[in-house]
């Protein structure tokens, strides 16, 4: 897990709160990708983002999920009046270049994980 | 749709035995990865491989991808109790940035 930063490690909200979860991607990285894990399955692409641009967010929920990635600081997951389903393992990764053909890796973070109460 | 299938999806075996887990997909992938997830953390990359045909080495592990780059298996030899934990294959198309990733092998090694 070299060097990704997620926090919080563990999240509990009530229902209808709002989630913030924080990745710090590795040192010159500027891609960065969120993935959400259910107990007991694979991770499922969320979104990905460079610096100040969403590329990719054909795996995130319509409705009150968003991500940023800003100029400075970490990147950011926003869940916005949490349900119960919500709750699961999220997980930062970052690469240098962009993945996909090429043999550039995905280093992932050591993953939020959320509980809605 | 899962276009990434494992299996099996859980396996128990004794220590010093050999096993073989596969990850099979009807599409063809640019490179493929296998990574290990300890409880409580993020996957840790093993392997990528990106070659049809291509066979990588790891120790006891041993990763394959097939001729037509749709399928891939890790066998693992005399497994060790510290081989346990979660296996997912993830695969990376050459016009995306995502990975899909498999639901993954569970495997276990009894002392």
């Amino acid at each position: 897990n070299a060097g990704v930063m997620q926090n919080p490690r563990h999240l509990v909200r009530r229902r209808g709160q709002e989630a913030r979860l924080r990745c710090s991607p590795m040192k010159g990285h500027s891609h960065v990708y969120w993935y959400r894990q259910l107990p007991e399955e694979g991770l499922k692409f969320m979104v990905y983002l460079q610096k100040e641009n969403i590329i990719d967010e054909s795996g995130m929920p319509k409705e009150r999920f968003s991500a940023e990635f800003p100029k400075e600081g970490p990147s950011i997951l926003r869940i916005q009046q949490v349900v119960r389903g919500d709750s699961a393992a999220y997980f930062c990764a970052s690469s240098q270049r962009r993945t996909g053909g090429s043999t550039d890796t995905q280093y992932f973070g050591p993953g939020t994980r959320l509980t809605v109460l | 749709t899962q276009l990434l299938e494992q299996s099996p999806q859980f396996l128990s075996i004794q220590e010093g035995e050999n096993l073989t887990v596969y990850c099979n997909s009807s599409s063809v992938f640019s490179s493929l990865q296998w990574y290990r997830q300890e409880p409580g953390e993020g996957p840790v990359l093993l392997v990528t491989v990106v070659t049809g045909g291509e066979v990588k080495k790891l120790k006891r592990l041993t990763f394959q991808f097939g001729d037509a780059r749709k399928d891939s298996s890790l066998h693992i030899t005399a497994a060790q109790p510290g081989d346990t934990g979660l296996y997912l294959c993830a695969g990376s198309y050459s016009s995306a940035s995502k990975i899909i990733f498999g639901s993954g092998t569970r495997l276990s090694i009894r002392p």
